[in-house]
């Protein structure tokens, strides 16, 4: 079975310019979530979808951040425009609908570097 | 708000050597610990978690955690490390309610093994 995978693995862009992240969660899982981790920071928490619906982005730094889950399979996180600040490691993870607690799964990592 | 941290940012052992990596977490309501790891290009991966029961938790890879309420602690360990467990090492704690769930991270300990 496939993990979660995530498109780029790298990204270098000048600060103004747009860049779209891709996620795909394991086959089956309801639950999608973003994170990212800014240099020398914590791995911090964006938002949180349930199919397609945002059960939670309280996250979600500001307005250039958008996340999209249509047809609740893969999602995108755009940015735009991207700042210096945005530059770090942007995380996907997914779990299994259930009772909750159920295990994330992560996906290797997009390394976004802001020039 | 909860909050996890991890006193120890970067740790240097010998290989065969034991582990402890310490997590102190600071949660309001009875608390569901993770452990991850993550190894150079890799993304996270799960090594074991705590939601309730026997306060000492078997993991993937010859690692296990302790629980101990009294001292807020959740203190990963292993009796003899590898050179492959050379990696990065995240508790984390549960913040979600009963649906969502999104993970507060600590800092991250940075383990370095010398053969």
């Amino acid at each position: 079975e496939a993990g979660v995978t995530q498109f780029p693995s790298h990204s270098v862009i000048e600060k103004g310019q747009t860049v779209t992240l891709r996620c795909d969660p394991i086959s089956g899982h309801d639950n999608l979530y973003w994170y990212r981790r800014v240099m020398g920071k914590e791995i911090k928490f964006l938002l949180h979808f349930v199919k397609e619906s945002k059960q939670d982005e309280s996250g979600m730094p500001n307005n250039r951040f958008l996340a999209e889950r249509t047809g609740g399979t893969y999602s995108t996180l755009k940015v735009q425009p991207a700042e210096l600040e945005d530059s770090g490691v942007y995380f996907c993870a997914s779990s299994q609908e259930g009772t909750g607690w159920e295990t994330q799964y992560f996906g290797p990592g997009t390394r976004l570097l802001v020039l | 708000a909860q909050s996890v941290t991890q006193p120890d940012i970067h740790i240097t052992v010998s290989e065969g050597a034991s582990l402890e990596l310490r997590c102190n977490y600071s949660y309001g309501a009875t608390p569901y610990l993770f452990w991850y790891v993550q190894s150079p290009g890799q993304g996270l991966q799960l090594l074991l978690k705590y939601f309730s029961g026997d306060t000492l938790v078997q993991g993937i890879k010859g690692f296990e955690a302790e629980f101990k309420r009294s001292q807020s602690s959740f203190n990963l360990r292993k009796p003899s490390v590898h050179w492959s467990d050379a990696a990065e090492y995240f508790c984390a704690v549960d913040a979600g309610d009963n649906y969502g769930q999104n993970f507060v991270f600590g800092p991250g300990t940075r383990l370095s093994v010398l053969p």
